[in-house]
């Protein structure tokens, strides 16, 4: 069963970035995209993007452009994804999901989660 | 962007009980609907995958229906580590969204 174990806590001051790591144990990788989800304290989730690693291609959503880069490395088998200009919203734990082919249905959906990523924007 | 919304927010039930829970798109998704559970602490877990497949391991209390706008998760006799929050999730147009849940406490 694939694992994806990510990058440990973070404390960052505002303005500054966090880069996030996720790495997969096992299973494929290159074609399956890894999507990043976050959760402030005791709220819902909200997708901020996704990369498919054999094409680079990345996708994400508009409230983050400019301030989210998602990248991939295929040879340590681990995704990344950094946030810029932090401000104390972004205090939230990420989340990196796996995207699997579900032949059933020809569709993807996230169907493997990362241990999740806790980081606190303070002064 | 497709908004989702669910209800109710709160669904208070004992043990052995029927849980129906509501998710509506602000538009048609077809039928490219999810649904989550997360327990306290834990990650999501894929419960449902369109609108009505049962994910890998998901007991058969677990059932997804509805297409285009309005969707039900149905979970026929609560255990005890059914208590959750619960959230869909479409995949049908840029960006991916999630409804912001339904919490399923124990009366």
């Amino acid at each position: 069963q694939v694992q994806l174990v990510q990058s440990g806590a973070e404390v960052r001051e505002p303005g500054s970035s966090v880069k996030v790591s996720c790495k997969a144990s096992r299973g494929p990788f290159r074609t399956n995209s890894i999507n990043w989800v976050r959760q402030a304290p005791g709220q819902g989730l909200e997708w901020m993007g996704r990369i498919i690693p054999v094409l680079g291609t990345v996708n994400s959503a508009q409230k983050f452009q400019g301030r989210v880069t998602i990248v991939a490395d295929e040879s340590t088998r681990t995704a990344y994804m950094e946030l810029s200009s932090l401000r104390s919203e972004d205090t939230a734990v990420y989340y990196c999901a796996r995207e699997s082919y579900f032949e059933r249905s020809g569709n993807y959906y996230m169907d493997v989660w990362g241990t999740g990523t806790a980081v606190t924007v303070s002064s | 962007e497709i908004v989702l919304t669910q209800s109710p927010a709160t669904l208070s039930l004992s043990p052995g009980e029927r849980a129906t829970l509501y998710c509506r798109a602000s538009q048609s998704v077809d039928n490219y609907l999810a649904w989550f559970q997360q327990k306290r602490g834990q990650a999501p877990r894929l419960l449902i995958y369109d609108a009505s497949n049962r994910a890998t391991g998901i007991p058969a209390r677990f059932r997804g229906s509805g297409s285009g706008t309005d969707f039900t998760l149905t979970i026929s006799s609560l255990e005890p580590e059914d208590f959750a929050v619960y959230y869909c999730q479409q995949r049908s147009n840029w960006p991916l969204t999630f409804g912001p849940g339904t919490t399923v406490e124990i009366k």
